[in-house]
């Protein structure tokens, strides 16, 4: 089956620096993808659907230019969080749907600790 | 809003023990309902899907029905191994939306004992 890789799984960065988080699409093109933050615990809540040759359109609450995502290509997808704090700390996931299907894969995730 | 409320875990069970996960959901208009599973350090993957009111997703012997009366999703499982062993979330989306956008139940954690 499809399948979608993030990089990195686990990651620890200092309060005030940003952090890059990649989503690939291995063995399909995506020209949508989505990022979903998940709290301990919790929901998965959609932060944003990331559109490959335009902008990102970002779910009502969340800051724009803390979480930049960039489509660089039909199988990439970057979310950097910008000067994170301790309240950033999350898991992160994306999904992309295969062009050609309405299935939707999801990455295995990225825990962030900011410390 | 719509919404997705699913009992809480962990769900502790035997081996061969029957399984039940409730779920239901708030929502305007008729959604496509879900259950996707995460078995530990993996993505999520889809288990089963239910489009309409009373279709019956079924799956590896995990079954859900659509019952718009009640709202629910409920997942069932009539005799669990240990490799059943995972997180579940039931997920409602309506695909002449923004396909892929997706709510989410807060997940239930599955342990099945030898």
């Amino acid at each position: 089956g499809a399948v979608v890789s993030q990089h990195p799984s686990w990651v620890i960065c200092k309060s005030g620096t940003s952090v890059k988080i990649e989503c690939r699409s291995l063995d399909f093109q995506a020209t949508t993808m989505f990022w979903y933050r998940q709290f301990p615990k919790q929901s998965l809540m959609l932060m944003a659907t990331s559109n490959e040759g335009s902008k990102a359109t970002y779910e009502q609450g969340v800051e724009k230019d803390k979480f930049l995502i960039n489509h660089a290509s039909l199988t990439l997808s970057t979310l950097t969080v910008t000067s994170a704090h301790p309240e950033d700390s999350s898991f992160y996931i994306c999904s992309a749907p295969p062009e050609t299907s309405y299935e939707q894969y999801f990455g295995p995730g990225t825990r962030l600790t900011v410390t | 809003g719509d919404s997705v409320t699913q009992m809480e875990g962990p769900v502790t069970l035997s081996e061969e023990a029957f399984l039940t996960i409730n779920c239901t959901y708030t929502a305007t208009g008729y959604p496509s309902l879900f259950w996707y599973v995460q078995y530990p350090g993996e993505g999520l993957q889809l288990l089963l899907k239910a489009t309409k009111a009373d279709d019956k997703g079924s799956n590896k012997g995990f079954e859900a029905t659509y019952r718009k009366e009640t709202t629910s999703f409920h997942l069932e499982k009539g005799s669990v191994q240990v490799s059943d062993s995972a997180v579940y979330f039931c997920a409602l989306s309506f695909p002449t939306d923004s396909w892929g956008k997706f709510q989410f139940g807060a997940g239930t954690q599955v342990v099945v004992t030898p």
